[in-house]
């Protein structure tokens, strides 16, 4: 199975600058076939179900804010959103989709 | 609109039995794989079945193999999770979501639905 780690587990970053959020997983996501990275971002807010940021480790899902990026290659990845607003105050999820699928534990991302 | 509604959450009692539906609209739903994911009460995302378009290839994760059946019935836009001999640690939130392509990222999330496994 492929284990997925965030950090930090939580995060506090003031309006308009920018946050980062770490995902490392025990395995390389990277298919030398496509080379193409096996890992998406989510957001998720109270009561509400996760939505999709990005996938294929950098690409942009449509209607999501430029100020959120992906980047990242083999193990290591990261999520950042360059100039934090209130509205990003929620949950953020890595999952890998290489073998199966598994999440990382998540990042609640604060103000 | 793309959407996708869950129904059947409720009470049922440890070893007990419940069938989860996923209603889909907006789409080809004949042309999506889809996946089941859950959420326990204040925890993280755990995803729980995967089903291809054609139902051909199936998967699950090791904390529900044998006790859970997935299924669709894409004449009638649906998606089912069959949940046999419930356990505690079953409990909640189920959610339906939609790949992008095959056994790639979910774009499509439905709202979920409690189940609550207790006596």
């Amino acid at each position: 199975d492929i284990v997925m780690t965030q950090s930090p587990d939580s995060l506090a970053v003031s309006l308009g600058e920018r946050a980062t959020i770490n995902c490392k997983s025990s395995q390389s996501l990277l298919f030398s076939s496509n080379n193409r990275n096996y890992l998406a971002w989510y957001q998720q807010k109270p009561g509400q179900p996760p939505k999709l940021l990005i996938y294929w480790a950098s690409t942009r899902e449509s209607g999501v804010p430029a100020r959120f990026s992906g980047s990242g290659s083999g193990t290591d990845f990261t999520l950042t959103i360059s100039r934090l607003q209130a509205e990003d105050v929620a949950v953020y999820y890595c999952q890998q989709y290489y073998r199966m699928c598994s999440f990382g534990q998540g990042t609640k991302l604060e103000i | 609109e793309v959407q996708l509604v869950e129904s059947g959450g409720g009470l049922v009692q440890p070893g007990g039995s419940r069938r989860l539906s996923c209603a889909a609209s907006g789409f080809t739903f004949s042309s999506y794989s889809m996946n089941w994911v859950r959420q326990a009460p204040g925890k993280g995302l755990e995803w729980v079945s995967y089903i291809s378009s054609g139902s051909n290839t199936i998967y699950y994760a090791d904390s529900v193999k044998g006790r859970f059946t997935v299924s669709r019935d894409n004449a009638q836009n649906s998606l089912f999770l069959h949940m046999n001999s419930l356990r505690d640690e079953d409990t909640a939130v189920y959610y339906c979501a939609r790949d992008i392509a095959e056994l790639t990222a979910f774009d499509i999330w439905g709202q979920g639905t409690m189940v609550t496994v207790s006596s």
